[in-house]
């Protein structure tokens, strides 16, 4: 079953736009992960930010997680052609379990 | 090779038919997990392997799905009286981390992609 719902289903933008995505789940977390997934391709992780965390930062990629309100943020700044891609959450739930369940993603398009 | 490799990287089979599926992991990584993706949808958690066991197979469809990864590190998703509904692509990834609740980064192999005719 899928944990996390990523809103929008897809994102369109011009280059040098920035592009936010945003990742909904439903159970108490220990980490929200972000991956990115070109087309025909396996998953990239992309970044981790742990639950008592609130923003984290890598390069391009700023992600927030608001436990309270049980959702998270990706924003891609300075969007590239080469970002075009589909975007997932994901998360590990607190429970004794490393299991990680992944959200509908994002499919987002960057025009050159 | 240094990432996760995953073989056949495409199956084509006959409705009934027993398949398997194989992911070799980057080594030293102690967790292993499968996955299956429909096209625009996100990974399904299918099982996760710590080492040589089954930590957490509340994903497996049916009991035509069995995974195993005897020596704790090549494993093999098995496919039993395969359906068209079975067709997808079947993703494994590995990971250092251990430990509960302690789930780090997931280096993912390209996937092999099934198709059920």
């Amino acid at each position: 079953s899928q944990q996390g719902e990523e809103d929008p289903q897809a994102l369109s933008i011009q280059e040098g736009e920035n592009a936010t995505m945003n990742c909904s789940y439903k159970t108490s977390i220990n980490n929200l992960q972000w991956y990115r997934q070109n087309s025909g391709r396996g998953l990239v992780h992309l970044i981790l930010i742990r639950s008592n965390e609130r923003e984290k930062h890598s390069g391009r990629l700023r992600v927030t997680l608001d436990t309270s309100k049980k959702s998270s943020s990706l924003l891609i700044t300075a969007s590239r052609a080469a970002d075009t891609a589909s975007y997932f959450c994901a998360t590990a739930r607190s429970y004794n379990t490393d299991k990680l369940i992944f959200g509908t993603g994002t499919r987002l398009q960057v025009f050159p | 090779g240094a990432g996760v490799s995953q073989t056949p990287s495409n199956k084509v089979t006959e409705k009934g038919k027993y398949v398997e599926l194989r992911c070799d992991p980057i080594s030293g990584h102690t967790a292993l997990y499968w996955y299956r993706q429909s096209l625009g949808q996100g990974p399904e958690f299918l099982i996760y392997f710590q080492g040589t066991g089954a930590a957490d197979d509340s994903g497996l469809p049916n009991d035509r799905f069995f995974a195993v990864r005897p020596e704790g590190s090549v494993s093999t998703l098995k496919i039993q009286r395969t359906e068209r509904g079975d067709s997808a692509v079947y993703l494994c990834a590995s990971s250092l981390s251990g430990g509960a609740a302690n789930t780090g980064e997931l280096f993912f192999g390209e996937g092999s992609r099934l198709t059920v005719l």
